[in-house]
């Protein structure tokens, strides 16, 4: 059965600081790895990662995907109160998109 | 056989046209959704409905336009205001906007503008 497992499932940190989200996968028909970022609206696009060791940059946000290892992580540098949100690894399959648990992330002034 | 089904697989437009794509479902979600996926990105948001004659603007809701007016039923229309409508296009549907974390999706509809 395909499968998302996140961690943390809730981070709470100073502005400023550096985080690290992770998400581990099983699938049988690996297409890509998604994260998402969702505050009160349906998930917003971050990246797609398709490739091993290839890192995706976007401002303060990066990701990177471990095929080997089935994970992949997202870091946020210099966090702001405007990253607060729940932030969701997503697996696309062969004809199904299966979504983590997600990490609610709150950024404290 | 429960799923989502597409129409067209491919769609040609000319530039200056407007064009609904089709999105059916017969596994009783509430939820439905329509992504545009351009090459080497993710899918982005267009628009999400979370249950009958409602409907939300996604990311990048600018030229195109919804209905749902029947809970199996929501059509996607591209409008001649879309400046690069060339894209592959997926709906998808969940039990409800909740429940996003387990969505399926059809098979698509390829739209190309002359």
């Amino acid at each position: 059965e395909d499968k998302v497992v996140q961690s943390p499932l809730s981070l709470v940190v100073h502005e400023g600081d550096t985080v690290t989200l992770n998400c581990s996968y099983e699938v049988t028909n690996f297409r890509s790895l998604l994260w998402y970022k969702q505050e009160k609206k349906a998930p917003t696009f971050l990246f797609m990662l398709t490739s091993s060791g290839i890192e995706k940059k976007s401002g303060r946000l990066s990701s990177i995907l471990d095929k080997k290892e089935l994970s992949s992580i997202l870091n946020i540098t210099a966090t702001q109160t405007g990253d607060s949100a729940i932030y969701l690894c997503v697996l696309q399959g062969a004809q199904k998109l299966v979504f983590g648990q997600g990490t609610r992330l709150t950024i404290n002034p | 056989d429960g799923g989502i089904t597409q129409s067209p697989k491919y769609l040609f437009r000319k530039e200056g046209q407007n064009v609904t794509l089709s999105c059916e479902q017969n596994l009783n979600h509430d939820a439905m959704y329509w992504y545009r996926q351009d090459p080497g990105q993710g899918l982005r948001l267009i628009y999400y409905s979370q249950i009958v004659n409602d409907f939300q603007k996604g990311d990048i809701a600018e030229g195109y336009s919804v209905s749902r007016e029947k809970k199996e039923s929501f059509p996607l229309t591209v409008t001649s205001a879309q400046k690069n409508p060339t894209a592959f296009y997926l709906c998808a549907s969940s039990p409800s906007l909740a429940a996003y974390n387990e969505q399926f999706f059809g098979p698509g509809t390829r739209l190309t503008v002359l």
